[in-house]
């Protein structure tokens, strides 16, 4: 069965440095997702994407984050200048519309830690 | 506003026995709601989902229930197995938005022996 993958699984940065969180899609769907995960607390939505550019996005995904289909088959999460609050596990997951009964598939996380 | 919650955080069952995991929104304008299961490590998996204009649907073992008049939410397993064990939320998709899920808090079903 086709499955979202994420790298890395774990990332360990510094406070104030970059970091891009990398995810590729199942492959033949066309909306994309980011959501993170608080250690202990429920899943939040960061940000949606189809046909090269931003749907939607919540309060969380301010200047510092942006998101980029750089290929055919790879959706990054870049956050500029981390914080340690950005700590989280964050979730890639896509689907093949936007349609409620097209369920988002999610990948298994990268845990990023910030020092 | 935008608010789906869990009644309860933890729930332990008996290998074989029926579990019932539920949920309260508060958003009327929600087109679908989705079940979602997470183990540990493990992003959230897709269980079944609902729509709105529902009150009921069946899946493998699964079964969610939708009442409307209370905004309440169930997820039913029936004859729960050990890999069961998981923590479970319910999520919403709010009409005319870009399928953006909303989760509640999470339930963790323990199923034991």
């Amino acid at each position: 069965e086709p499955e979202v993958t994420q790298t890395p699984s774990h990332q360990v940065t510094q406070m104030g440095q970059e970091v891009i969180l990398r995810c590729v899609p199942i492959s033949n769907h066309l909306y994309f997702y980011w959501y993170r995960q608080i250690l202990g607390q429920k899943v939040e939505f960061l940000v949606s994407f189809y046909n090269n550019e931003i749907s939607e996005k919540s309060e969380i995904f301010d200047d510092q984050f942006s998101v980029e289909r750089p290929d055919g088959s790879n959706f990054t999460l870049k956050i500029r200048s981390t914080k340690l609050e950005d700590s989280a596990m964050y979730f890639c997951a896509s689907s093949a519309g936007r349609r409620g009964d097209q369920p988002q598939h999610f990948g298994d996380g990268t845990r990023l830690s910030i020092l | 506003g935008e608010s789906v919650g869990l009644h309860l955080p933890t729930l332990s069952v008996q290998e074989g026995d029926n579990s019932i995991i539920n949920c309260a929104y508060s958003n009327s304008a929600s087109d679908y709601f989705i079940w979602y299961k997470q183990e540990s490590g493990k992003g959230p998996q897709f269980i079944i989902d609902i729509r709105s204009n529902m009150d009921k649907r069946q899946g493998q073992r699964v079964t969610v229930l939708l009442n409307k008049t209370v905004k309440h939410l169930s997820l039913q397993i029936a004859a729960t197995q050990p890999g069961d064990s998981a923590v479970y939320f319910c999520a919403e998709i709010l009409s005319g938005g870009y399928n953006k899920l909303i989760f509640g808090a999470g339930t963790r079903l323990a199923v034991h022996p």
